[in-house]
C-alpha cells in the first residue's frame, strides 16, 4: 500500500544533542513537508520541498534543518538549538498540481521528547 | 491574529447528536477550506473540502462555507463514538493554514 512512513514514533534526546526524524513515501509525491503538533496550537509549517535539492523555510524552521537528496525521502534534523523540541512532528506529502488541488497526506508522526 | 481561528472544545457530545465544529479566517484571500479529522496519536486524514459558500454534504458530514462572514462549519448528523477524534480546519494560501485543532469525544 502507497503511504507515508515515519520512524521512530517515539523519541528522546538529551540536552545538546541532534536528532534525526525519518520520513518516507512511497507515493511519488513531488512536494514533501514538515510540520510540529503542540497542544491547542494546531500544525505549524516547519519546512518544505516541492522538488529534489530543494526546500524552502516554514514559520517556524530555527533549530531544525533538511535535507531531500532523494524524491522519496525527506529527513528533518532537530538540532541542540531548538530549546523547545518536544512535540509532535508529522510529515506530509502532495502529488503534483497546486496545494489545494490535492489533499495532504500524513503519515503517523513521530513524538520527540527531551530526557 | 492567527489566520484561522477555531474553537478549541473539548467537545462532549452524546452519541446520535448533531455536531457543529467551527472556524473562523481572516485572509479574504482564502478560497478553499478543508477539513482534516486526527484520531489519537496518528496523522490528520482529509475529510472534506470545499471551494464555494454554501453547503457540501458527504454522508453524515456536511460542510459550510460563509464567505462574507469568514466562517466555516463542520456538521456531523448522527454521532457515532468513532466520530471521536480532533478536527481540524485549514485553508490553502502560500501553503496550508491549519485551526488549532477542536477534540471531540462522542460518548455511547
Amino acid at each position: 500500500d502507497g503511504g507515508i512512513t515515519q520512524s521512530p514514533k517515539y523519541l528522546f534526546r538529551k540536552e545538546g544533542q541532534n536528532v534525526t526524524l525519518s520520513c518516507e513515501q512511497n507515493l511519488n509525491h513531488d512536494a514533501m513537508y514538515w510540520y510540529r503538533q503542540d497542544p491547542g496550537q494546531g500544525l505549524r509549517l516547519i519546512y518544505y520541498s516541492q522538488i529534489v535539492n530543494d526546500f524552502q523555510k516554514g514559520d517556524i524552521a530555527e533549530g531544525y534543518s533538511v535535507s531531500r537528496e532523494k524524491k522519496e525521502s525527506f529527513p528533518l534534523t532537530v538540532t541542540s538549538a531548538q530549546k523547545n523540541p518536544t512535540a509532535f512532528y508529522l510529515c506530509a506529502s502532495i502529488g503534483g498540481g497546486a496545494v489545494y488541488d490535492q489533499p495532504q497526506h500524513f503519515g503517523d508522526g513521530t513524538r520527540l521528547s527531551i530526557l | 491574529q492567527k489566520e484561522v481561528e477555531q474553537d478549541p472544545g473539548p467537545l462532549s457530545v452524546p452519541e446520535g447528536a448533531i455536531v457543529s465544529l467551527n472556524c473562523t479566517y481572516s485572509n479574504s484571500a482564502f478560497q478553499y477550506f478543508m477539513w482534516y479529522r486526527q484520531y489519537s496519536r496518528k496523522g490528520p486524514e482529509l475529510l472534506m473540502y470545499t471551494y464555494s459558500s454554501g453547503n457540501k454534504e458527504d454522508g453524515r458530514f456536511t460542510a459550510q462555507v460563509d464567505k462574507s462572514s469568514k466562517y466555516i462549519s463542520l456538521f456531523i448528523r448522527d454521532s457515532q463514538p468513532s466520530d471521536s477524534a480532533t478536527y481540524l480546519c485549514a485553508s490553502p494560501a502560500r501553503q496550508l493554514t491549519f485551526g488549532s485543532g477542536t477534540q471531540l469525544t462522542v460518548l455511547p
